[in-house]
């Protein structure tokens, strides 16, 4: 079956970028979209942004001047970038299959901002 | 951009039903899908419903979805509820432009 894996630093200093990858598994990332979700601490979920297998993608307006997200087919990995990070970023970030709805996710990554 | 609203927390005892709504604050409920996520402490959330009413492979019939156009609202009906089911439900949907909007989650209580 389908699995999603994310790695990354676990501490990211302020005004710094957070990057992160997911890994796949039993499945190509040459087809479908994919996502990442971040959940802050005791908070709900946000979407961050998603990535079609053509290249295209699409961001939350909210994040969008400081998030990039791309796909590396070689190794069938996608991956996160948030520049300018500030404690509010400070969350467990979920990789996923999908554009519209997710499913299955990662098991998330804790990212925590601080000097 | 629109808003998804549930109920911060539900509450009821096994065996009982249970119903967690999900109103969009704008547009028509009906215009764009809808799904639903369970998630339990310290996990990645899970699909129970799909396409406002499809359940996947492996979720029970306990779990259904519906969409009221007259409310604007989505929801998710659990039956004959078991201590297992308790957790964070969130619903989820998607604007015209495919932007993603989560609902803020409502906590499940099987007293």
């Amino acid at each position: 079956q389908v699995q999603l894996q994310e790695s990354g630093p676990g501490l990211v200093k302020p005004s710094e970028t957070l990057s992160l990858t997911c890994t796949v598994s039993g499945d190509s990332i040459s087809t479908s979209y994919w996502s990442w979700i971040r959940q802050p601490p005791g908070k709900g979920l946000e979407w961050i942004a998603y990535i079609y297998h053509s290249g295209s993608t699409n961001y939350n307006p909210s994040l969008q001047s400081r998030v990039t997200i791309s796909l590396d087919t070689s190794k069938n990995q996608f991956s996160l970038k948030l520049s300018s990070v500030t404690a509010a970023d400070t969350a467990v970030y979920f990789c996923a299959k999908g554009g519209n709805w997710f499913d299955p996710w990662g098991q998330g990554a804790l990212v925590t901002v601080s000097s | 951009n629109f808003m998804l609203t549930q109920p911060h927390s539900v509450s009821e005892s096994p065996g009982e039903t249970v119903t967690i709504s999900c109103t969009r604050s704008s547009g028509t409920i009906a215009t764009n899908y809808v799904q639903w996520y369970q998630q339990r402490p310290g996990s990645a959330p899970t699909t129970v419903i799909y396409e406002d009413n499809q359940r996947p492979s492996g979720v029970p019939d306990r779990f259904s979805g519906s969409i009221d156009s007259s409310s604007n609202s989505a929801s998710l009906t659990v039956s004959g509820l078991k201590t297992e089911d308790e957790a964070d439900y969130y619903c989820q949907s998607y604007d015209s432009s495919n932007r993603v909007v989560f609902g803020g989650g409502t906590k499940l209580t099987v007293l």
